[in-house]
């Protein structure tokens, strides 16, 4: 596609509730990354993938929050049982290579969730 | 652990005001520094991207350079307009990128 797509661009789901972002990152890009922006914060890195394996996956907050891959392609990130605290926009990028290459990273618009 | 700080917090100044803002960065090792741009409510576009190995990148009125030794970047802006108004967000690729809190501009016409 043109650029990294998202979606839903909002969501609002009750606590306690799993919710799915998806992502379609640019056409041939091999890598991709999810950070989370909440209000008022910079971004947090949570997971980094390079074609459907996640070498980094450090930066996911708990064991409630999952990514995956597939095709080399579209990735999922599914938090499950929703805190209040999981409000916050997830932005995915992508790349044509792995970081570190010096290519540029093009980020979607996000996925605003909101848990009530 | 690399850390990415940008100051100031916020800026405001009057069209056409030429101006710069900071970023540093605490580990050197860093393979490329980026700046972005990012409007309320929507994502992240790139402004310039500076490789390891050079000292500046030039695109139309923003030129940013990169310090590796003494971990520091900056962001020149000529001839600031409203358009401008935007936070910018300061990135240095580690694995993965590392972000600054960003620099709220609001540019008063």
């Amino acid at each position: 596609g043109a650029g990294v797509s998202q979606s839903p661009s909002n969501k609002v789901t009750e606590k306690g509730k799993d919710v799915e972002l998806r992502c379609d990152p640019i056409s041939g890009h091999t890598a991709l990354y999810w950070y989370r922006q909440s209000l008022g914060q910079g971004l947090e890195f949570l997971i980094y993938f390079q074609g459907n394996s996640a070498p980094d996956k450090s930066g996911l907050p708990s064991d409630r929050f999952s990514a995956e891959r597939t095709g080399g392609s579209v990735s999922t990130l599914t938090i499950q049982r929703t805190q209040q605290e999981d409000s916050a926009v997830y932005l995915c990028a992508s790349s044509l290579e792995r970081p570190g290459t010096g290519n540029t990273i093009y980020f979607g618009e996000g996925s605003w969730l909101t848990v009530v | 652990k690399q850390e990415v700080t940008q100051i100031p917090a916020a800026l405001s100044v009057p069209e056409g005001e030429n101006l710069v803002l900071n970023c540093s960065f605490t580990d050197s090792a860093i393979y490329n520094l980026q700046w972005f741009r990012q409007d309320p409510g929507k994502g992240l576009t790139s402004l310039l991207l500076i490789q390891s190995s050079q000292r500046e990148q030039t695109s139309g009125r923003l030129n940013a350079s990169l310090d590796k030794s003494s971990g520091r970047s900056t962001l020149y802006i000529a001839a600031s307009q409203p358009g401008d108004s935007a936070t910018y967000l300061c990135a240095v690729s580690n694995t993965p990128l590392v972000f600054g809190k960003g620099t709220r501009l609001s540019v008063i016409a």
